[in-house]
């Protein structure tokens, strides 16, 4: 069974810093789809970005950022310019199936003025 | 063009009860995904629906039931409601049921079972 980790239960940035969110996760798949979705104080999942596992190149959104180490399974997000609106959950996701999506934890994000 | 949108917002139950949570999805999506978020949890797939077919489900028992319509809007029933049953529920939907398919998910539906 596919299972995802997010080892950072908080985290804090000062505004217009960068920041970096970790996330593993164990599969013998070979072809998947991974996601950062936000999650602010509102409760509504807010996709940040998406990767497809069999594409090489890290995906970027604005300021948002991945880092994707297939062999280590290893998707990493990366914030730059951290702004107070950023301040949310952001849970690390799974999938190989539209219809079976795993999500870790969470990693509580502050973004300080 | 309207989102995911989802009623109540919230609700309140006791032990033993039954409660039905409805899903509208966004406009010209035939696919709805309802999730289980426990406080201070990452969100569990429950079942998901497509053209009113179930078409996967995830670790929950039958008392966890769902319908969707031929508008493609959804409902989550679950009877005979425990203590643990409290929880955040949300439902997702995307364009098709396809892994290239993202998902879009509502506010969510905040359930308390006393």
């Amino acid at each position: 069974a596919q299972t995802v980790t997010q080892s950072q239960p908080e985290m804090s940035v000062q505004e217009a810093e960068t920041v970096t969110l970790s996330c593993t996760y164990d599969t013998s798949e070979s072809n998947y789809y991974l996601f950062w979705y936000k999650q602010p104080p509102s409760r509504q999942m807010i996709l940040v970005i998406r990767q497809e596992a069999y594409k090489q190149q890290n995906a970027t959104e604005n300021r948002f950022s991945v880092n994707f180490q297939k062999a280590a399974k290893s998707f990493s997000l990366k914030i730059s310019d951290s702004q107070l609106g950023d301040t949310a959950m952001y849970f690390c996701a799974f999938m190989k199936h539209n219809n079976d999506m795993r999500f870790g934890a969470g990693t509580r994000l502050t973004v300080k003025p | 063009e309207t989102g995911v949108t989802q009623s109540p917002t919230h609700l309140i139950k006791t032990r033993g009860q039954q409660v039905t949570l409805r899903c509208s999805s966004q406009s010209g999506h035939n696919t709805v995904s309802w999730y289980q978020q426990a406080l201070g949890q990452g969100p569990q797939f429950i079942f998901q629906y497509y053209r009113e077919e179930e078409n996967g489900r995830g670790n929950f028992p039958p008392r966890f039931s769902g319908l969707q319509f031929p508008n493609y809007s959804s409902e989550l029933n679950v009877n005979a409601l425990e203590l643990d049953d409290s929880a955040l529920y949300l439902c997702a939907s995307s364009l098709d049921r396809f892994s290239t398919d993202t998902q879009y998910f509502g506010p969510g539906t905040r359930l308390t079972v006393l």
